[in-house]
């Protein structure tokens, strides 16, 4: 199976930063078959994008997936108070899907 | 507004049994694959059982197959799992969510409940 390693694990940055998540994974994600989801305590997890770079529905601009082949990053071009949450990969280019371990954004 | 409820978690003995149920609300749950996702606490996402529209085709996790099945009443608009002989590996909150687009067996999920917490001890 395809592992997905996140980097960091936290990532301290105040309101109104840039933040870029890493996502590798351990052989190439087929067709880009790639998604990013936050969640925050005690709340659904939310999908925030998809396809590598497709943004769900109703999910701000400030959020942009991008990459291929093992190299993918979630960008928030400017970090709003909501923001603050853990960030998870999941590849479904092939079975089983699999999910990164997390990455932290917290405040600063 | 879409909505999962999970509910049937709880504090089980290893080797014992527990059903999961989610009710899904706002789409049409017959035309979706729907899956089960689990947290162990203080861990990342590991994908449990997928299920497709009809009920006919099921996968699942190497690490739960022989011991869970999940199921679907489209009349009820519910999704089932069923946790068998349960070990204290199992313990985690479960979620289920609607897949959104599925390739080789392997899918996204749009949406996700809040879930339920299973936990396996004596």
């Amino acid at each position: 199976e395809i592992v997905l390693t996140q980097s960091p694990g936290t990532l301290s940055l105040s309101p109104g930063e840039r933040a870029t998540l890493s996502c590798r994974a351990s052989q190439s994600v087929r067709s880009t078959y790639l998604a990013w989801y936050q969640q925050k305590p005690g709340q659904a997890l939310r999908l925030l994008t998809y396809g590598a770079s497709s943004r769900a529905t109703g999910i701000p601009d400030r959020f942009s997936g991008s990459g291929s082949g093992t190299d993918f990053t979630l960008t928030i071009s400017r970090l709003e108070p909501e923001d603050f949450a853990v960030y998870y990969c999941q590849q479904y280019g092939s079975s089983p899907r699999t999910f990164g371990q997390g990455t932290k954004v917290e405040i600063k | 507004e879409v909505q999962l409820l999970e509910t049937g978690g709880g504090l089980v003995q290893p080797g014992g049994s527990l059903r999961l149920s989610c009710v899904a609300s706002g789409f049409i749950f017959s035309t979706y694959a729907m899956s089960w996702v689990r947290q162990a606490p203080g861990k990342g996402l590991q994908w449990v059982s997928t299920i497709s529209g009809s009920g006919g085709t099921t996968d699942y996790a190497d690490s739960v197959k022989g011991r869970f099945t999940i199921s679907r009443d489209n009349s009820k608009n519910t999704l089932y799992l069923q946790m068998n002989s349960l070990r204290a590996e199992d313990t985690a909150v479960y979620y289920c969510a609607i897949d959104r687009f599925c390739s080789g067996g392997s899918c996204y999920s749009e949406y996700w409940g809040q879930g339920t917490l299973v936990t396996v001890s004596s």
